[in-house]
């Protein structure tokens, strides 16, 4: 059975980084095609993409979040950690992580998702 | 990046009804899309992959069709359960990007 757990701080100051941490079970991000993302959710709004690293150690990021992410693993763990830096009340959301697979036809994206950890920037 | 346009924002439906939600992409995407269901204070749950292939274990009343730029999830005949917000996603080119969500409620 695939599993995935969002951990990290529920409340950090505006300047402060995030980081949080996706531990998973039931699959190993050293098996080709493996990837895991990180994806938010504001209060009431859309769900947005923010980074992805696969089983090669590829790593890719929004666009427009580029500059203060940083997505990593630790594969002896089955643990991915996304940092964000300078966060201001605006990345208050709940943070997802979710797996995808990669072959030779493209992505399966998402299939499994963690629960969610909710995050509040505020001083 | 490539944007999602993805509507209606909410529609109004009963129980029984015929329910269409459209994405189009401000590109080709080919068939990278899929399409996620999320219920109040939960993480979404896949419904549709590679724009057309029903995920395992979901209703056949739902399904998706569509290439290109322009994709179609239907639900031929809504449940009570169903209720709830749908997300389509394009994981064609980085930067990966959702719609907006359409809010599906009962009439």
């Amino acid at each position: 059975q695939v599993t995935l757990r969002e951990s990290g701080p529920a409340l950090v100051k505006p300047t402060q980084t995030l980081t949080l941490t996706c531990t998973f079970s039931g699959f190993s991000l050293s098996t080709s095609g493996m990837c895991v993302s990180w994806i938010r959710q504001p209060p009431g709004k859309a769900l947005e993409w923010l980074a992805l690293i696969d089983w090669d150690d590829d790593k890719y990021y929004s666009t427009s979040l580029k500059t203060r992410l940083t997505i990593s693993k630790d594969t002896s763990k089955n643990q991915v950690v996304l940092t964000m830096t300078n966060m201001d009340p605006v990345d208050t959301a709940t943070y997802y992580c979710a797996r995808s697979n990669y072959d030779s036809s493209g992505y399966s994206a998402f299939d499994i998702w963690g629960q969610g950890t909710m995050v509040t920037v505020s001083s | 990046d490539i944007q999602m346009t993805q509507s209606p924002s909410s529609l109004s439906a009963s129980v029984g009804d015929r329910v269409t939600i459209t994405c189009r992409a401000s590109q080709g995407i080919r068939n990278d899309l899929g399409w996620y269901q999320q219920k109040p204070g939960k993480a979404p749950k896949r419904l549709i992959y590679a724009a057309s292939s029903l995920q395992s274990g979901v209703p056949s009343r739902f399904s998706g069709s569509g290439s290109g730029t322009e994709f179609t999830l239907t639900i031929s005949s809504l449940q009570p359960e169903d209720f709830a917000t749908y997300y389509c996603l394009q994981h064609n080119s980085y930067s990966w990007t959702f719609g907006q969500g359409t809010k599906v409620e009962i009439k």
